[in-house]
């Protein structure tokens, strides 16, 4: 079994802040995780991936996630946000255990005080 | 490269009725994935299909159900609406079913069912 939970449904930061969501993944093997983006009206588009190649991930839109599997963790980082950075954002894992089959958190909404 | 069209954008239909939405993956992707976003829950998985067969389905009636054709587009059916059934219908394609492979998001149906 698998499942994402991702703490805080809003999380408001100032325009140049830091920008931290947080993701927690549940997975008895070894998980394929991702975060993807939403803005209003629009599917998902890909941020990035962790792949165990490298345990810190660069994404687009200097967004990055670090992989920490004592915390069974892949947090969400920018450190200066922007207002375009405004937008749901989504973790998912998929797994042998889950049949390959994406599970996604519940999204968390970040908005961007100018 | 295209990307994954649904088609249509908006759909409004009457309880008991039925709603039929169409997706078109990316060009050399065989799997398509549906899913229902409704408001505050997250994404919720419909259907996999891959290579013309339903590999697996998520916990929803069977009410719900699709098909995918020869050219790896697909169809959702949803009969006899509901109101709780109103929602963003969202289509995913992926390149591989398995391993790290992203799943790339259409814009969605959104289905409003009165």
């Amino acid at each position: 079994a698998q499942s994402v939970t991702q703490l805080g449904s809003h999380v408001s930061v100032s325009e140049g802040a830091l920008v931290l969501l947080r993701c927690n993944y549940s997975s008895s093997v070894p998980p394929y995780l991702f975060w993807y983006v939403q803005y209003p009206n629009q599917g998902l588009q890909l941020l990035l991936k962790y792949t165990s190649a490298a345990t810190l991930v660069k994404g687009i839109n200097g967004f990055e996630a670090e992989f920490k599997k004592s915390e069974t963790s892949f947090h969400l980082t920018k450190p200066s946000a922007h207002m375009s950075d405004a937008a749901e954002y989504f973790c998912a894992v998929k797994t042998s255990g889950g049949s390959y089959i994406p599970t996604f958190g519940r999204g968390t909404s970040l908005i961007v005080h100018p | 490269e295209a990307g994954v069209t649904q088609s249509p954008t908006h759909l409004i239909k009457t309880r008991g009725q039925q709603a039929t939405l169409r997706c078109s993956p990316i060009s050399g992707h065989t799997s398509v994935y549906w899913y229902q976003q409704a408001l505050g829950l997250g994404l919720q998985f419909l259907l996999w299909y891959d290579e013309g067969e339903e590999r697996n389905r998520g916990n929803f009636p069977p009410r719900f159900s699709g098909r995918q054709f020869p050219n790896y587009s697909s169809e959702l059916n949803v009969n006899a609406l509901e109101l709780e059934d109103s929602a963003l219908y969202l289509c995913a394609s992926s390149l591989l079913a398995g391993g790290n492979s992203p799943l790339h998001f259409g814009n969605g149906t959104r289905l409003t069912v009165t």
